[in-house]
């Protein structure tokens, strides 16, 4: 998954605590997104940023807020952590290809968080 | 809205045997459709795309899928089993009408390899 990396890899947070999931690229593209994962429920959108400085909400956004201050970096921030944000979460990537709009998008190693 | 149904949560297979996992979609307009697959806690992989080129998109691993849109299916594909196959695999649509480009992600299927 060389290009995105992610911190920390692993982390438990008991509930009612915050802290910020890093997201960092070195792909030179504009959209990056924040997706989580679930048993048996693939992955869903949580928030999506199309270029610096501009976000929106994806499919579950509630509990988090996200920041991009510049195309590098994409954060996601829980603020007071719940049991239901246990989770394996994602970043990605969509491959800019010039004129060709393309759809793939490329991820990074995830974040496993616990929270108890 | 767009959406995608994996027939089969578990696949199970024999080594040298032929693979085929199911996927059906649904898609008001011109679909992009991918595969991706996740070894063990791992993160996700592209194995192969569709783009309204050739209906029959090879990928990688010996991977193939046939896009059937009179079926609305885009079923994955490999001829031969091999024990390093045994991961989840994600069959994903984009929403090529929604400016966020997000992907939209089957429930996933868990492909089984034994000896």
């Amino acid at each position: 998954n060389a290009g995105v990396t992610q911190t920390p890899k692993f982390q438990v947070l008991k509930t009612g605590q915050s802290m910020t999931l890093q997201c960092a690229q070195d792909m030179n593209h504009n959209s990056m997104y924040w997706y989580r994962q679930d048993p048996g429920m693939g992955l869903r959108l949580i928030y999506y940023s199309a270029s610096e400085g501009t976000t929106d909400k994806g499919e579950v956004p509630n509990g988090y807020n996200v920041s991009r201050l510049n195309k590098r970096e994409f954060s996601l921030r829980l603020e007071s952590a719940a049991p239901s944000q246990t989770s394996v979460y994602f970043c990605a990537i969509r491959l800019d290809r010039g004129f060709i709009t393309s759809y793939e998008q490329y991820f990074g190693p995830g974040t496993r968080l616990t929270v108890t | 809205a767009q959406s995608v149904t994996q027939l089969d949560s578990h696949v199970s297979v024999s080594e040298g045997t032929p693979v085929l996992l199911r996927c059906n979609y649904s898609s008001s307009y011109s679909p992009s459709l991918f595969w991706y697959v996740q070894h063990p806690n791992k993160g996700l992989q592209l194995l192969l795309k569709y783009t309204s080129a050739a209906t029959l998109v090879k990928g990688i691993n010996g991977f193939e899928a046939e896009f059937k849109k009179s079926e609305t299916s885009f079923h994955l594909t490999k001829p031969s089993a091999h024990m390093s196959d045994a991961a989840e695999y994600f069959c994903v649509v984009s929403d090529t009408q929604d400016s966020s480009y997000k992907l939209i992600f089957g429930s996933g299927t868990r492909l089984l390899v034994r000896p």
